[in-house]
């Protein structure tokens, strides 16, 4: 099935830094959420973007929903250790079709 | 609220057998979907319900794949006979009214041996 590209695969950072990745898809979308997978575990809901432009936060999350609504960007302030994980985007079209498409993932290493 | 609860956390099978993998939505919650996780192929939909009716089981990946949801609040994925491409982690999750986002089970690891 259709996929969301995310960038980068990977991040090696350091504690105390900030993180920003993307999402990008060759399809509209009316809906833009961010999960976050620990190991073992399944996604959690981080932020859900409803309308083009919109900017919502969460706590240190930071996510914005792209005016051209192929894109979408998740922004983390002053990492912290149990950031660690995998992010995923997922794009929603309520109108066709009530299901979200997955993207690739971000995976997330925070050092001390 | 206990959440999605997904049964076994893990599965080991032998090359053939009947698998039966369990969710149990969270109340109230009128779609579940099913998914597969693979490191190849990330997460990919396989079936979803809608106040218990399927609603697109175009994800599913072959005739040995069958998904019921007999009430509310249970639902399976059954894979007969099982192979070892079937090895991956299956999550169930559930959902009231879509645009709220899912909320996922923490999924049931499947090795086929």
């Amino acid at each position: 099935g259709q996929q969301l590209n995310q960038s980068p695969q990977s991040m090696f950072i350091q504690e105390g830094e900030d993180v920003s990745m993307n999402c990008t898809s060759s399809s509209i979308f009316n809906t833009w959420l961010w999960y976050k997978q620990d190991p073992g575990e399944g996604p959690v809901l981080l932020i859900a973007l409803y309308k083009a432009g919109e900017l919502t936060s969460n706590g240190r999350l930071t996510a914005q929903f792209g005016i051209t609504r192929k894109d979408s960007f998740l922004n983390i302030s002053a990492s912290i250790p149990s950031d660690v994980g995998i992010y995923f985007c997922a794009g929603l079209n309520t109108g066709t079709a009530s299901k979200l498409t997955f993207g690739t993932g971000t995976r997330l290493q925070v050092t001390l | 609220d206990a959440g999605v609860i997904q049964s076994p956390r893990h599965e080991v099978t032998e090359m053939g057998q009947e698998v039966t993998l369990r969710c149990k939505p969270i109340s109230g919650h009128d779609y579940l979907f099913w998914y597969r996780q693979t490191m190849m192929r990330g997460l990919e939909l396989l079936i979803y319900f809608n106040n218990n009716v399927p609603i697109d089981d175009s994800g599913m990946p072959e005739d040995r794949f069958s998904a019921k949801m007999p009430n509310a609040s249970f639902s399976t994925l059954k894979i007969q006979p099982s192979e070892p491409r079937d090895s991956a982690v299956y999550f169930c999750a559930s959902s009231f009214g879509v645009p709220y986002g899912y909320t996922f089970g923490s999924g049931t690891r499947l090795t086929v041996v």
